[in-house]
C-alpha cells in the first residue's frame, strides 16, 4: 500500500536548536513532493516542492531535501515562530492521479 | 500570489439543515479544486476533486449526495453539505493547483469549521 509516513510526531525544541523532520514515502512513480506548514485552525501554507532525488530547496530557516525513499525538512535556529504542524505530501503516478497522499504530520514547538 | 479563499470560516448550523461553502482562487484560474476534511490532530483526507464544468470525483466511502459540489467558473467551487447531523462536525478545507501541470503544488483555503447541534 502506498504510504506517506512523517517522523517524529511531535518534536519539542530550544530557541536555536536546529533539527531535522522526516518524510518517508512508499509510493512508486513519485511525481512531487510537498512540504506543508499549516497553523492551528488555518489551512495548509506551501513551502517546497521537490521532484527528484538529490534535489534541494531553502527558505529562511527551512531547508528541504529528498532522496528516492525520503525527505528531510531541516530547520536550522528555529525561532517561536516557526512553531506548527509541518505535513508532507506526496503525488504519484498512479491510479488516482490527480491525488496527493498526506502524511499525518509533525508538531513542532520552539521554546525561547 | 495563488490566493485561495475559503467561507465561511465557521458555522454553527441545527442538524438537519444544509451548509454551503465556497472556495474561491482569487488571483489565478483553477480549473481543478479539491476539498479535504481534516479531524482534530490527523492528517488532510481527500473527500473529492473538483473539475470546472463537469462532474466532481469523489474518494471512497464519501457519499456523493451528502456532499454536492459544484465548479461552475474558474475561481469557484462550493461544497454543499446536505441535510448535515452531528458526524458531519469537522474541519473543511479546500485548495487549488496553479497551471495545467498535475504535479504542481496545490494552494489551501483557511478552512471552515463546521459544527451541527
Amino acid at each position: 500500500e502506498d504510504q506517506v509516513t512523517q517522523s517524529p510526531e511531535a518534536l519539542r525544541l530550544q530557541e536555536g536548536e536546529s533539527s531535522s523532520l522526516n518524510c518517508s514515502y512508499t509510493v512508486s512513480g513519485l511525481r512531487g513532493l510537498f512540504w506543508y506548514r499549516q497553523d492551528p485552525g488555518k489551512g495548509p501554507e506551501f513551502l517546497f516542492t521537490l521532484y527528484s532525488a538529490g534535489e534541494e530547496k531553502e527558505k529562511e530557516r527551512l531547508k528541504a531535501t529528498l532522496t528516492k525513499k525520503e525527505s528531510f525538512l531541516h530547520i536550522t535556529a528555529p525561532k517561536p515562530e516557526d512553531s506548527a504542524t509541518y505535513l508532507c505530501a506526496v503525488h504519484w503516478g498512479g491510479g488516482g492521479y490527480n491525488k496527493l497522499i498526506f502524511g499525518a504530520g509533525t508538531r513542532l514547538a520552539v521554546h525561547p | 500570489g495563488a490566493v485561495v479563499s475559503q467561507h465561511p470560516s465557521w458555522v454553527i448550523c441545527k442538524s438537519g439543515t444544509s451548509v454551503k461553502i465556497e472556495c474561491r482562487s482569487l488571483d489565478f484560474q483553477a480549473t481543478t479544486m479539491f476539498w479535504y476534511r481534516q479531524f482534530p490532530k490527523q492528517s488532510l483526507m481527500l473527500m473529492a476533486t473538483s473539475n470546472e464544468g463537469s462532474k466532481a470525483t469523489y474518494e471512497q466511502g464519501v457519499e456523493k449526495d451528502k456532499f454536492l459540489i459544484n465548479h461552475a467558473s474558474l475561481t469557484l467551487s462550493t461544497l454543499t453539505v446536505t441535510s448535515a447531523h452531528p458526524e458531519d462536525s469537522s474541519f473543511y478545507i479546500c485548495s487549488a493547483r496553479v497551471g495545467g501541470a498535475r504535479n504542481q503544488p496545490q494552494h489551501f483555503g483557511d478552512g471552515t469549521r463546521l459544527s451541527i447541534l
